[in-house]
């Protein structure tokens, strides 16, 4: 299995600012993801992060506000760009090696005033 | 596309009885993955357990089983001896294996309190 991390674990953020998330795994991972959480919901796919070139968004999001990077097979970063209240939200990255194992990070809980 | 579906939005159980939480899904790929995630106040993501569709024989671990209808496209979760740390959101999750990119589709969560 594989141990992922995530800095910050929470952050109150002023509206119109941006924040850089963490995400790192003790072990290379051939796939990376990121996740919004918003209160009281399930988790909706942001984007996969990819190795070396650009990361593929999903419907819905794009790149301007969510900027993604991924240098190696165990570290990636995603920012959340111009931030509002609705982004409001608990971010989650995960990883794995295979479509057997997906193993996700504490999360980062971000309220934006 | 695939969908995931959770239809108890809530459920409760006493401490050491058993439970029984609903996933339903829609897909065309004939092989896939399924998984149920806990998630508790923690917010930590937490793999219970794991379903190869190509494998009819139902998946276990420890207290946890699943119950496997592919042709019924529906994967229950089993909590045998409820325990108090059981407490938590219980997330059903779908991943493909037609060429995919690999991502979890989730269910919108069933929330499950365990009662003393």
């Amino acid at each position: 299995s594989a141990v992922i991390s995530q800095k910050p674990s929470r952050d109150i953020c002023q509206r119109g600012t941006s924040l850089t998330i963490q995400c790192q795994v003790d072990s290379q991972v051939t796939m990376m993801f990121w996740y919004r959480q918003q209160p009281g919901q399930s988790l909706t796919l942001i984007a996969t992060a990819n190795q070396g070139s650009e990361a593929t968004y999903e419907s819905g999001f794009v790149i301007d506000k969510f900027p993604i990077s991924r240098p190696n097979l165990t570290f990636s970063t995603l920012t959340v760009s111009n931030m509002s209240p609705e982004d409001s939200s608990i971010y989650l990255c995960s990883g794995g090696t295979n479509s057997y194992e997906q193993y996700f990070g504490p999360g980062t809980r971000l309220t934006v005033t | 596309a695939q969908t995931v579906t959770q239809s108890q939005p809530e459920m409760s159980v006493q401490e050491a009885e058993t439970v029984t939480l609903s996933c339903t899904y829609d897909t065309s790929e004939n092989n896939y993955y399924l998984f149920w995630y806990k998630q508790p106040p923690s917010r930590q993501m937490i793999l219970v357990i794991r379903q190869e569709a190509y494998k009819q024989q139902n998946a276990t671990e420890n207290r946890f089983s699943v119950n496997f209808q592919k042709a019924a496209k529906s994967f229950s979760l089993k909590i045998s001896d409820s325990q108090l740390g059981d407490t938590a959101m219980y997330f059903c999750a779908f991943r493909g294996d037609g060429g995919s990119q690999g991502n979890l589709i989730f269910g919108k969560g069933t929330k499950l309190s365990v009662k003393p």
